[in-house]
Order: structure tokens, then sequence, then C-alpha cells
């Protein structure tokens, strides 16, 4: 089992605003980052750090943390945003990398 | 920009060694952390371990008894070597980079997050 919990799976409606989070001890300490993957291809980077995003990211795309919960936010969700999104961050020892089950996000 | 390719045989006979490259191509090797994720059939993503430029190495402490990360910085190369495989080690198996640079104080990457992957290899362990 991971040490990262997310839901397995989150819908949203066309254009409205989604929250996927990712709960961990691990995240009382450290970023989260978060990953989407459409079928058949690599993860891509989507949020890094307090709240940053790679080149090339739409904006409607922002990272938050409270407590032991990170949160990806996609505000105005798109059709391609349908997609599975991973967390990740250090294992609660801090010493090792770990990653949250996913979820995968249908958009209505 | 920098690019990963990986590279290896797509079957493995079960209680062989499953070996793979990662190849750096648009940058140096040097200064990185560079990580393997494999991600089984219809599951999540699973980190396996990473390797600084300079030789150091962290396990996943699942799987540290059967792996093995290297690097050739003469090649701009990164390897895996997963020993002991059965059906459960099938999967895609992706190299990525950690840019997040080397925390003097831990020895440990000062960032956990991948930016860059190549487009992952499928291996399958089957006789």
């Amino acid at each position: 089992s991971s040490e990262l919990t997310q839901d397995p799976a989150v819908s949203v409606a066309l254009g409205q605003t989604v929250r996927i989070t990712c709960q961990g001890d691990s995240l009382r300490s450290y970023y989260a980052s978060w990953y989407q993957q459409k079928p058949g291809q690599a993860p891509v980077l989507v949020i890094y750090g307090k709240n940053n995003r790679p080149s090339g990211i739409p904006d409607r795309f922002s990272g938050s943390s409270s407590g032991n919960t990170a949160s990806l936010t996609i505000t105005g969700a798109q059709a391609e945003d349908e997609a599975d999104y991973y967390c990740n961050s250090r294992d609660s020892s801090g010493n090792h990398l770990a990653f949250g089950g996913g979820t995968k996000l249908t958009v209505l | 920009q920098v690019q990963l390719q990986e590279s290896g045989p797509g079957l493995v006979k079960p209680s062989e060694t499953l070996s793979l490259t990662c190849t750096v191509s648009g940058g140096s090797i040097s200064s990185y952390y560079w990580s393997w994720i494999r991600q089984p059939p219809g599951k999540g993503l699973e980190w396996i371990g990473y390797i600084y430029y300079s030789g150091s190495t962290n396990y996943n402490p699942s799987l540290k008894s059967r792996v093995t990360i290297s690097v050739d910085t003469s090649k701009n190369q990164f390897s895996l070597k997963l020993s002991s495989v059965t059906a459960a080690d099938t999967a895609v198996y992706y190299c990525a980079r950690l840019p997040g640079g080397y925390d003097i104080l831990t020895g440990q990457p000062l960032d956990y997050y991948m930016d860059v992957w190549g487009k992952g290899t499928t291996v399958t362990v089957s006789s």
C-alpha cells in the first residue's frame, strides 16, 4: 500500500473546478509534486514545489498544501485534462521517494 | 532539451536478471540525480530507485535486495538491474531526472520531483 493516499476516481463537469488530493504524514514536512498521465504515455510533471508549473503547463493547474494534505486544483477543467494524476513526495521516513496510488479524472 | 531513452530486452525469463539502460541526450548526466520508475499493467507508478551522477544510490526498500542502479558518465547513461524476476515484475519501466540538486547536509536530493521522463519500455517476464 502507498504511503501517499489518493482518491481512485474524481469527475468534473467541463469548465468547472476540481480538486485532487493526496494525503500522507510526509506532506507535513515536504511538498508534493503532481504528474498527469494519459493512456499509453509517460507521466508529465504539472506542479512541483510550493506551487510551481513547468514551462508549457497551463495556469489552470495549481497546487496547495495544508497539514498532511496536498491538493492539485484544475480551474476550468478542459476535455484534454481527462487523465490519471499522481502525486509524489518523500515517504514517511523522509529517506525515500513515494507515489500516491493515482486518481483517474473524468471530465463530463 | 534533455531527452531520455530507455533500452533493453522486452522479454525476460523468470528467475533471470532484467537489465535496462537509459541514455541521456541533449544535456549532461552530471550534477543530477536519475531515477527508475515502473508501472505494472493497469496499475500505478512505483519508484525503484535513484542514483547521483557520482554513483551514490537510494533504493525502494521493497526492492532493495534485488536492485542495482549504476551510472556511466562517459556514455551519458545509467542502468538498472533487477535480479530474480517474476511475473510481478512485468511493467513499463521509465527513467527520469530529478533536477533538485544535491543536499550537502543529507546527501539526498534537495527535491524529489522528476521533470524529464523517458517514453518508457515494456518488459514482460515470461518463460
